[in-house]
């Protein structure tokens, strides 16, 4: 069984930085694109960033580009996203999910919660 | 970016009764390979999301017969025959063509 398993998620003040883990197993982890998407409260889903099976191409929403970083230890079976300079309209659910080869999402964690505020 | 319009964003339904939710698509999605990266996923409260609906028309491993999805290019519909209690959520299309992936604003069923 596919499992996802996000962690990190807490309260920051704006500017800081935060880093965000997502454990996968069930799965061969390091055949597979995963990827980032957000949920602000309320809010439809946004998808941030995918990274490649080796972690040597990754690509990003324009909006977080510069800021935030997609990462992958594949020994660790774990995908990452570093989060810096965090504002206001970052505060979102952030789930990690895995591609299929057809580009779809069949398998998504439960998301771990971002607030920011002061 | 492209850009995902549903439409309606709130649909109240009846069970056993049908429902429709249009998706429009800024441009087409239509690849050369001939399928429509068009995908269809269903947030129930509190939950993630779950795939119903992929390349526009294949439902997802598990997914009711109810659910059905149509379309071609910018314009696609997910249909659900009798609507049942536990179909109540958010419904979101999103295409895989092109990067960014981006999503539809999503369309509230609700009993």
């Amino acid at each position: 069984e596919v499992q996802l398993v996000e962690s990190g998620g807490t309260l920051v003040q704006p500017g800081e930085s935060l880093r965000l883990s997502c454990a996968a197993s069930g799965f061969i982890f390091s055949d597979y694109w995963m990827t980032w998407v957000r949920q602000a409260p309320g809010k439809g889903l946004e998808w941030l960033a995918s990274i490649n099976e080796d972690g040597g191409t990754k690509i990003y929403v324009g909006s977080v580009k510069g800021r935030f970083t997609i990462s992958r230890d594949n020994a660790k079976n774990s995908l990452y996203l570093q989060m810096n300079n965090l504002r206001a309209d970052d505060t979102a659910i952030y789930y990690c999910a895995r591609d299929s080869p057809q580009s779809y999402y069949e398998d998504w964690g439960q998301g771990t919660l971002v607030t920011v505020s002061s | 970016d492209i850009v995902m319009t549903q439409s309606p964003l709130s649909l109240p339904v009846t069970p056993g009764e049908p429902a429709s939710i249009s998706c429009r698509s800024s441009q087409s999605l239509l690849h050369r390979n001939g399928n429509n990266y068009l995908d269809w996923y269903l947030q129930k409260p509190g939950q993630s999301p779950q795939l119903l609906i992929y390349f526009g028309s294949n439902r997802a491993s598990g997914v009711p017969d109810r659910f059905s999805g149509s379309g071609s290019r910018t314009d696609f519909t997910l249909k659900i025959s009798r609507v049942e209690a536990d179909d109540v959520g958010f419904y979101f299309c999103m295409q895989s063509l092109h990067t960014p992936k981006t999503f539809g604003q999503g369309t509230k069923v609700e009993i």
